[in-house]
C-alpha cells in the first residue's frame, strides 16, 4: 500500500480564495482524521470520520472549514474563503480499530497551506 | 492534569547518551497512551500503542513504559545516535477514540 496520500503538498493562494484539500486513507482502515499543525498549537484534530460518517467536528475552527467523506477512499478539507491565519500544515491520518485494539494513526505527508 | 505535557520542551545530547522524556495525561477515562517520532519535513510515525497499567514496551534502543493510575509514560533512548534527532510526540486517546497530542520534545543528537 501507498500509504495515505494528500493533495496537494503546497498551496500558495490568497486571501477570500477557497482552498480544497484531498486525502486518500489507507485501503481498508475505516477511520480518518484531519489535523492542523501550527507553531503555536502544535498538532490539533481538526474532524475525524468513522465508515465514512463525520463523528467529531469540534475541532474546526469556524464555518470556513469544512469536511467531507463521499466514499471509503476520498476525503476533502475546504476552507472558504481562506485568511492568512489558516496557513499552516494540514495533515490527514487514517487507522482501524479492532474491537480489542486501538490502533496507531498512519499519517499522510501532510499539505503546507499558505494564504497570504 | 487538564491536558497532555510533555516534558523538557527541547533536549540536546551527545551520541552514545542515554536520555528520557516525560509525558503526563489526565488518567481519567483513559483508553490507550500513543508514542510518534516526527522527523523535520516528514509525517510522525507512530512507535508504540500502549493501553495496560504498567505496560512496557520496547522497539530497538527505543522503550516506554506507562502508568496509568498517576497518568505518567516515560520513553527511553538508549545510546543516543544522530539519527534519533526527531520531535517525539505522545498523544491520550479517550472513549471517544480521539487522540489529544502533547507539543512534544524536541531531540537533538550531536555526533
Amino acid at each position: 500500500d501507498a500509504g495515505v496520500i494528500q493533495s496537494p503538498r503546497h498551496e500558495v493562494t490568497e486571501m477570500g480564495q477557497e482552498v480544497t484539500l484531498r486525502c486518500k486513507p489507507i485501503s481498508g482502515h475505516d477511520y480518518l482524521f484531519w489535523y492542523r499543525q501550527t507553531m503555536m498549537r502544535g498538532l490539533e484534530l481538526l474532524i475525524y470520520f468513522n465508515n465514512n460518517v463525520p463523528i467529531d467536528d469540534s475541532g474546526m475552527p469556524e464555518d470556513r472549514f469544512s469536511a467531507k467523506m463521499p466514499n471509503a477512499s476520498f476525503s476533502t478539507l475546504k476552507i472558504q474563503p481562506s485568511e492568512p491565519r489558516d496557513s499552516a500544515v494540514y495533515f490527514c491520518a487514517s487507522s482501524f480499530r479492532t474491537s480489542s485494539s486501538y490502533n496507531e494513526q498512519f499519517f499522510g505527508p501532510g499539505t503546507r497551506l499558505t494564504v497570504l | 492534569i487538564l491536558n497532555v505535557e510533555q516534558s523538557p520542551q527541547s533536549l540536546h545530547v551527545q551520541e552514545g547518551d542515554s536520555t528520557n522524556f516525560t509525558c503526563s495525561f489526565p488518567s481519567s477515562n483513559f483508553y490507550a497512551l500513543h508514542w510518534y517520532r516526527w522527523e523535520t519535513a516528514k509525517s510522525p510515525e507512530a512507535l508504540f500503542v500502549m493501553t495496560l497499567n504498567g505496560d512496557e514496551k520496547k522497539k530497538g534502543r527505543i522503550s516506554a513504559t506507562l502508568n496509568t493510575k498517576e497518568g505518567y509514560s516515560y520513553l527511553y533512548i538508549k545510546g543516543s545516535q544522530p539519527e534519533d534527532s526527531a520531535t517525539y510526540l505522545c498523544a491520550r486517546m479517550d472513549s471517544s477514540y480521539k487522540l489529544i497530542f502533547g507539543s512534544g520534545t524536541r531531540l537533538l543528537v550531536r555526533p
